[in-house]
């Protein structure tokens, strides 16, 4: 089955970018979907088809991907920006929606 | 305004089924482009995709879970089922309901489920 790979954690200073990332087998030529996800929470989208932003979401969070690897871009990185973060994809092959493993972001 | 509301028990025994609907609001289940899935978050934990349902009535299940599962709809209740079978307290977990077109755009709030005799 198709599976995406995420660090587990990252680390940020607040006013700096963090950078988090999504792993899997020519994920660039799937579209790439993120979540973020606080404590008690349900999850909410905050980048669709690579690079695009739902309204009401913040300009800091960016999105790219190309070739193996996904990766979502906070600029600017503020304390409230800590949070679970889930990439997920569609596998077209088994039509399931897969997730990576998440990456908890912690601004200190 | 798009919402989704999962309801159901929030606690199973050990080797019981669990059922839990998903009522929808804001779109029709018959919407072309729309889709359903169910998700599990055990505390702590990832999210885990289960199954999905589409608008033309076509299904698709998670690989390892697909023998426990099974989705449905109605779609003049507004109302998407899953029934998972033989649950075990490595199934507690929140189960959310989600709107899927190209990707999930909406959640419900999920239902936490506990399996404990």
């Amino acid at each position: 089955s198709y599976e995406l790979t995420q660090p587990p954690s990252v680390s940020v200073s607040p006013g700096q970018t963090a950078n988090i990332t999504c792993s899997g087998d020519k994920l660039g030529d799937k579209d790439a979907s993120w979540y973020q996800q606080k404590p008690g929470q349900s999850p909410v989208l905050v980048i669709y088809q690579d690079r695009k932003r739902p309204s009401g979401i913040p300009e800091r969070f960016s999105g790219s991907n190309s070739g193996n690897t996904a990766t979502l871009t906070i600029s600017g990185t503020q304390a409230m920006d800590e949070a679970d973060y889930f990439c997920q994809a569609w596998d077209s092959r088994t039509a399931s929606v897969v997730f990576g493993g998440g990456t908890k972001l912690t601004v200190l | 305004q798009v919402t989704l509301k999962e309801s159901g028990p929030v606690l199973v025994k050990p080797t019981e089924t669990l059922t839990l609907t998903c009522t929808v609001s804001g779109f029709s289940l018959s919407n072309t482009r729309m889709g359903v899935s169910w998700i599990r978050q055990p505390p702590g934990k990832a999210l885990e995709w289960l199954a999905h349902i589409f608008s033309n009535d076509e299904k698709s299940y998670s690989t390892s879970l697909k023998p426990r599962l099974t989705i449905s709809k109605d779609t003049s209740k507004s109302q998407v089922v899953l029934t998972m079978t033989n649950m075990d307290p490595v199934d507690t977990a929140t189960y959310y309901c989600a709107r899927y077109g190209d990707y999930i755009d909406y959640w419900g709030q999920g239902t936490l489920v506990t399996v404990s005799s």
